[in-house]
Parts: C-alpha cells; structure tokens; sequence
C-alpha cells in the first residue's frame, strides 16, 4: 500500500513569490493534516480536514496561507506571498481518523524562501 | 492547555547500551501520549502509543515506554541500541480522546559503534 505522498519534496523560492504544495493521502483515510516543522523543533499544526471540511484551521495564517481538500482526497497547501520565516518542512499526514488514531506521515516539503 | 518537554536536545549512546529519551506532559485532563521516529528526510513513524490503558507501552523495534501519572512522565526506553536506532525523536500529548497532536521539540539520537 502507498503511504502518504507529498510533492515537490524540495522548493526553492524568492520572498514574495507563491508556492503551492500537494499531498495525496493514504486511500480511504478521511482525516488529513498540514503541518510546519521549523528547524530544531517538532512539527505544529496548520489544519486539518475531515474528508472536504477543513475542521481546524485556528493556527493558520490566513492572510498569506490557503488549503484546500477538494472531493475529500488530495490537499494543496499554498503561501502568498511567501516571507523569510515560512522557511520550514511542510508535513502532510493522513489517518483513519482522529486523535488516538495513528498518523501516517509524508517525507514532506522542504521549502526554503531567499 | 496541554504540553511536552523533551529533556536533552541530543542523547548519545554506544552500540549496545541502554536507550533512555525523556519526556514529561502537561494536561488539564488525562492525556494520550505518543512517541515518533523521524529518519534524516522522512516523515515521521510512530513507535507506540498510549491511550489510557496498559500504563507500560510495547512498541515497535523493542522499544518500550511507561506511563506515570504521579511523575507526569512518558520515558522512552530501549535495553540495547543499535546502530539503526539514530534518528530524531519526538514525543506528543493530545487532549485525551480529542485535540491535535502537541509535540516536543525532538531529541536526537547517537549511537557510536
């Protein structure tokens, strides 16, 4: 079975430029995740989406970041304009369902902004 | 508001040697307690979990945690590390059976031949 994969696994951008990142979750899992893991430190929630409906959104910054889960199944995370400080992995994971269910993790996006 | 603290940014063990990645919670209700593995350039993989059940976790690759409620610890432990055993460790805390994951700032591990 294929895990949870994410692309580009590597972008480089100059500041005020738009980068859009795609995830493709593990079939059948209704609940996806977007986070940010900054260098040194664990990842952090952006949002997370059970099947279309984005359920939790608190923690991402609406001004410059978008998702979207179109038909329950792929995600695309997008920052516009990108700032020095979205400097991060980007992490896609995907579960049967919430909380005490496992997550399944991508290899994610590294995205480096000049 | 629920947290983790990773004691110990880096941990360096010899092959062989007992494995011991701290980790201490704190939660207003009774928490779920994981523990991942991140490899260079991967996602990450979860070891075990705990869900308010057996106090002592069995995971995956003879690692093993325990719960202790009056400690407010989740320690992660291996008898004998090997080599395979370096990565990236990270240890989380959700609202019981709600909430996101909260997780730790990571500790890295070393093994030495």
């Amino acid at each position: 079975e294929a895990g949870v994969v994410q692309s580009p696994r590597y972008k480089i951008i100059e500041k005020k430029q738009p980068v859009a990142f795609w995830c493709n979750p593990i079939s059948g899992h209704n609940t996806l995740y977007w986070y940010r893991q900054n260098l040194g430190q664990g990842p952090e929630l952006l949002i997370r989406y059970e099947n279309e409906e984005a359920v939790d959104d608190s923690q991402l910054p609406k001004d410059r970041f978008s998702a979207e889960r179109l038909k329950g199944v792929d995600s695309t995370l997008k920052i516009q304009p990108a700032e020095l400080g979205d400097s991060a992995v980007y992490l896609c994971a995907s579960s049967l369902g919430h909380s005490s269910y496992e997550q399944y993790f991508g290899p994610g996006t590294r995205l480096t902004v000049t | 508001a629920q947290s983790v603290t990773q004691l110990g940014s880096h941990v360096s063990v010899s092959e062989g040697a007992l494995v011991l990645l701290r980790c201490n919670y704190s939660s207003s209700v009774p928490p779920y307690l994981f523990w991942y593995v991140q490899y260079p350039n991967q996602g990450l993989q979860l070891l075990l979990k705990y869900t308010s059940a057996a106090t002592l976790v069995k995971g995956i690759n003879g690692f093993e945690a325990e719960f202790k409620k009056s400690e407010t610890s989740f320690h992660l432990t291996k008898p004998s590390a090997h080599m395979s055993d370096a990565a990236e460790y990270f240890c989380a805390v959700t609202r019981g059976s709600q909430g996101n994951l909260i997780f730790g700032k990571g500790t890295k591990l070393s093994v030495k031949p």
